[in-house]
């Protein structure tokens, strides 16, 4: 079984503020992880993936996130935030053999000016 | 812009009505996922399809159920409906050679959300 924590319903950062989105995630084999982001009254963006190659990904608009077995997390950072980043963040989990994921609760990121 | 569409955009039913919802993929993804995303949730697995056969479940009742067509679209149904079931219904389509896959990735849609009165 696998389920992923998001740590942080809300996250409230000012423009050029560092962000940091908390994702643990429990696996009984090696996982898969992802991190979406959802804009109102839209579907889910791939920012980026973790796919057992690399362990810090870097992904889209400067997102980048770095896989920790040790801590069994997987933690999105930005290094300056934008107020286009402002949205819902979601973590997931999917095993290597099934197509499905499991996802976090989900953090809404909003940004201050 | 993923290339994967859905409709309706919205919808409103009442209690023990049925509902289907429609899935348009990209072209050339053969595995078809639904989701269920309820207000302040993430997203929730019911089903996959690959190649017209489901190919994994969630924790759903058998009164959700889907097709998968040979044109890259699919129909999400569901039976006697209930108020729980209001929610964002989410499809995303995978270049899933095998119909498993977990490193792949999926394409999401807009989602139609289903509000049961």
């Amino acid at each position: 079984a696998q389920s992923v924590t998001q740590l942080g319903s809300h996250v409230s950062v000012s423009e050029g503020a560092l962000v940091l989105l908390r994702c643990n995630y429990s696996s009984s084999v090696p996982p898969y992880l992802f991190w979406y982001v959802q804009y109102p009254n839209q579907g889910l963006q791939l920012l980026l993936k973790y796919t057992s190659a690399a362990t810090l990904v870097k992904g889209i608009n400067g997102f980048e996130a770095e896989f920790k077995k040790s801590e069994t997390s997987f933690h999105l950072t930005k290094p300056s935030a934008h107020m286009s980043d402002a949205a819902e963040y979601f973590c997931a989990v999917s095993a290597p053999n099934a197509g499905k994921s499991t996802f976090g609760d989900g953090t809404t990121l909003t940004v201050k000016p | 812009e993923t290339g994967v569409t859905q409709s309706p955009t919205h919808l409103i039913k009442t209690r023990g009505q049925q509902v289907t919802l429609r899935c348009s993929s990209q072209s050339g993804h053969n595995t078809v996922s639904w989701y269920q995303q309820a207000l302040g949730q993430g997203p929730q697995f019911i089903f996959q399809y690959y190649r017209e056969e489901e190919n994994g479940r969630g924790n759903f009742p058998p009164r959700f159920s889907g097709l998968q067509f040979p044109n890259y679209s699919s129909e999400l149904n569901v039976n006697a409906l209930e108020l729980d079931d209001s929610a964002l219904y989410l499809c995303a389509s995978t270049l899933g050679t095998s119909g498993a896959g977990g490193a792949d990735t999926q394409y999401f849609g807009p989602g139609t959300r289903l509000t049961v009165l």
